[in-house]
């Protein structure tokens, strides 16, 4: 079964203090990495897809980047508004397609 | 314009009720889908429709029956609630099944 790991389940910056999101995973073949933000109270918003390792993309002061095995999403001087909480998630190869969430890191953004 | 949009947003019940909540997109997407979110904010899929067909039925009680009367629509609909089903149901649309989904704002059901 396809397993999506998230560290840490927290974290909690200083405004500027730049750090990065991990998520590990586990899927019988990759066919795409998904990044979405999650504010309290909304639906996840798409951020970032990833299809092979080594593959980097931006957005802001965001940086998702892939290897076989894990993504990271770095946070470049975060802002307060940078506070959500990530979700990132795998689409199988095969199969159903069946995309699997992994359970957030939430990050707050102190000013 | 509001992509993926579901009601009510909100949605308390006693227990043994049946309720409904309603979605629709507006992106022209072919396929559609339920997640439900539940207190530990982990998002897991339960149902997934391509142009009015169903793709994937999870491990979800018979009591819930999704129906897509059109590419544009799928419905959620709850027979018999029972407390253990409150949660935030949310319903998603992406241009086949592989590619981004989209979500709506979610809907917030607490059953009492």
């Amino acid at each position: 079964e396809d397993q999506v790991t998230q560290s840490p389940e927290a974290l909690r910056l200083q405004e500027g203090e730049s750090s990065s999101l991990n998520c590990s995973y586990t899927v019988s073949g990759l066919r795409g990495l998904f990044w979405y933000r999650q504010d309290p109270g909304k639906g996840p918003e798409f951020l970032f897809t990833l299809y092979s390792a080594g593959e980097e993309k931006e957005k802001e002061r965001l940086k998702a980047t892939l290897t076989k095995k894990e993504s990271f999403l770095h946070i470049t001087a975060p802002k307060p508004e940078d506070s959500a909480t990530y979700l990132c998630a795998v689409l199988p190869s095969g199969g159903y397609q069946k995309v699997t969430f992994g359970i957030g890191t939430k990050l707050q953004v102190i000013p | 314009d509001t992509a993926v949009s579901q009601t009510p947003k909100y949605l308390v019940t006693q227990m043994g009720n049946d309720k409904s909540i309603k979605c629709e997109q507006n992106l022209g997407h072919d396929t559609m889908y339920w997640y439900k979110q539940d207190s530990k904010k982990f998002l897991k899929i339960m149902f997934s429709y391509n142009n009015k067909e169903l793709i994937i039925n999870e491990t979800v009680p018979n009591r819930f029956s999704p129906k897509s009367p059109d590419k544009a629509h799928l419905n959620l609909h709850i027979n018999s609630l029972e407390l253990g089903d409150s949660a935030v149901y949310f319903c998603a649309s992406s241009q086949s099944q592989g590619n981004t989904i989209y979500f709506g704002e979610g809907s917030w059901l607490t059953v009492v």
